[in-house]
């Protein structure tokens, strides 16, 4: 049974830093590209960053140069370093898993990351 | 406002047939394939599409995808009041380098 176990949301200032982890299994993890999905309180679904199978890395442009997306192969786990937080950068953040085609076949439970002073 | 435009809710009775659309371009629908996920509330999106009109294991036929150019379609039949939901798309975005949703649409059955 695939699984996603994200962990490391909270409470960060403005300009502060999180980092999320993503603890997979059930799956061959390095075989799989990977995804983070935010979703801001009542609003849709929002593309955030990708990586790679072969480590090739996306954002989307308002993440880039502030967030980081990497992996750990050995421990099947996805990160994604966050800095210069800003206050709409509040969202639940979902870990995902590539079924092909950048269609998304497993998401986990989502973490929340609030921004705030 | 979302790269692929999504109407922002549908509604029909139960049993019957809703379709929603899905409008983008040549840089993200137009040329590559698109996936259709349901995200009931306080959950985490479902897979109900891939490849433009494939659907996963456990997925019953009442859904169905099509794609036409830069616009695409999911087609829910046999609505059941289960089928409440938020409803997005996705797809790549070759200009963007990015994928990109739809802004999401909300089922209502009546």
């Amino acid at each position: 049974e695939v699984q996603l176990l994200e962990s490391g949301g909270g409470l960060a200032q403005p300009g502060g830093s999180l980092r999320l982890s993503c603890a997979a299994s059930g799956f061959t993890f390095s075989n799989n590209a990977m995804y983070w999905v935010r979703q801001a309180p009542g609003k849709g679904l929002e593309w955030v960053s990708s990586i790679g199978s072969d480590g090739n890395t996306f954002y989307t442009d308002s993440v880039k140069g502030r967030f980081t997306i990497s992996r750990d192969n050995s421990k099947s786990t996805l990160f994604l370093q966050m800095s210069s937080l800003r206050p709409d950068d509040t969202a639940v953040y979902y870990c995902a898993k590539d079924a092909g085609y950048s269609a998304i076949d497993y998401w986990g439970q989502g973490t929340l990351v609030t921004v705030s002073s | 406002q979302s790269v692929l435009t999504q109407p922002p809710s549908v509604s029909a009775a139960p049993g019957q047939k809703v379709t929603i659309s899905c409008s983008g371009s040549s840089s993200n629908i137009g040329n590559n394939y698109v996936s259709w996920y349901q995200q009931l509330p306080g959950t985490a999106p479902k897979l109900l599409i891939y490849d433009n009109d494939k659907r996963p294991s456990g997925i019953p036929d009442r859904f169905s995808g099509s794609k036409s150019g830069t616009s695409a379609t999911l087609g829910i039949t046999g609505l059941q009041t289960g089928d409440e939901a938020d409803y997005y798309c996705g797809t790549w975005d070759s200009s963007l380098s990015a994928g990109v949703f739809g802004g999401g649409t909300k089922l209502t059955v009546l």
